[in-house]
């Protein structure tokens, strides 16, 4: 069964830890991306990759990191920098990025992620 | 910049009436625009997409959505409603780079 799988489901930290997130697809989409849904904001996009190797800050990108070292992956970490990380963290993929959409973005399970 | 207005943030229905939830967006260009579903803890999966073409689109459970350009709305529509439709809706118009821009979404409330 193809699709994106996120891990944990649920994740409780203490505040100043670092934590990572994980998301692993293998729809073999070459883009992938990171949201986090807060109540009454929708959706807000923090980090985005359109390649192995390679990806941008999105619109809330301040105190959060990516890596994009193999296509499947692109697991997010949270710093001690995120001033307010307890939120809800969607991990989505798309065929391809930039210049051959548009493509409907599939999304994961999502983490919720406490910061206490 | 992108920007999309779900107006409603709560919207209560019978079960076996219609629905129609609104959205409006603003994009300089064409405009590519989906409807996302939500259950609750859960992720988002695509009810239905407009890219091109016909201004009536038809998507999975039922639902279709019309694209009218004159008025910035491309609003979801169901005829007949089911206990299991109760769940957050999302619209979002695509931008540049693929990049999503998302409504503040409409919680749907079914009522037997």
């Amino acid at each position: 069964d193809g699709g994106i799988t996120q891990s944990p489901k649920y994740l409780f930290r203490k505040e100043g830890q670092n934590v990572t997130l994980s998301c692993e697809q293998n729809l073999n989409h070459d883009a992938m991306y990171w949201y986090r849904q807060d109540p009454g904001q929708g959706l807000r996009l923090i980090y985005y990759s359109q390649i192995v190797n390679d990806f941008q800050k999105g619109d809330i990108a301040e105190g959060y990191s990516v890596s994009r070292e193999k296509k499947e992956s692109f697991p997010l970490t949270v710093t001690s920098a995120q001033k307010n990380p307890t939120a809800f963290y969607l991990c989505a993929s798309s065929i391809a990025g930039g210049f051959y959409g548009p493509y409907e973005q599939y999304f994961g399970p999502g983490t919720r992620l406490t910061v206490t | 910049a992108q920007s999309v207005t779900q107006p409603d943030i709560h919207i209560t229905v019978s079960e076996g009436a219609s629905l129609e939830l609104r959205c409006n967006y603003s994009y300089g260009a064409t405009p590519y625009l989906f409807w996302y579903v939500q259950s609750p803890g859960q992720g988002l999966q695509l009810l239905l997409k407009y890219f091109s073409g016909d201004t009536l689109v038809q998507g999975i459970k039922g639902f279709e959505a019309e694209f009218k350009r004159s008025q910035s709305s491309f609003n979801l529509r169901k005829p007949s409603v089911h206990w299991s439709d109760a769940a957050e809706y999302f619209c979002a118009v695509e931008g540049s780079g693929d990049k999503l821009t998302f409504g503040t979404g409409t919680r749907l409330a079914v009522r037997p």
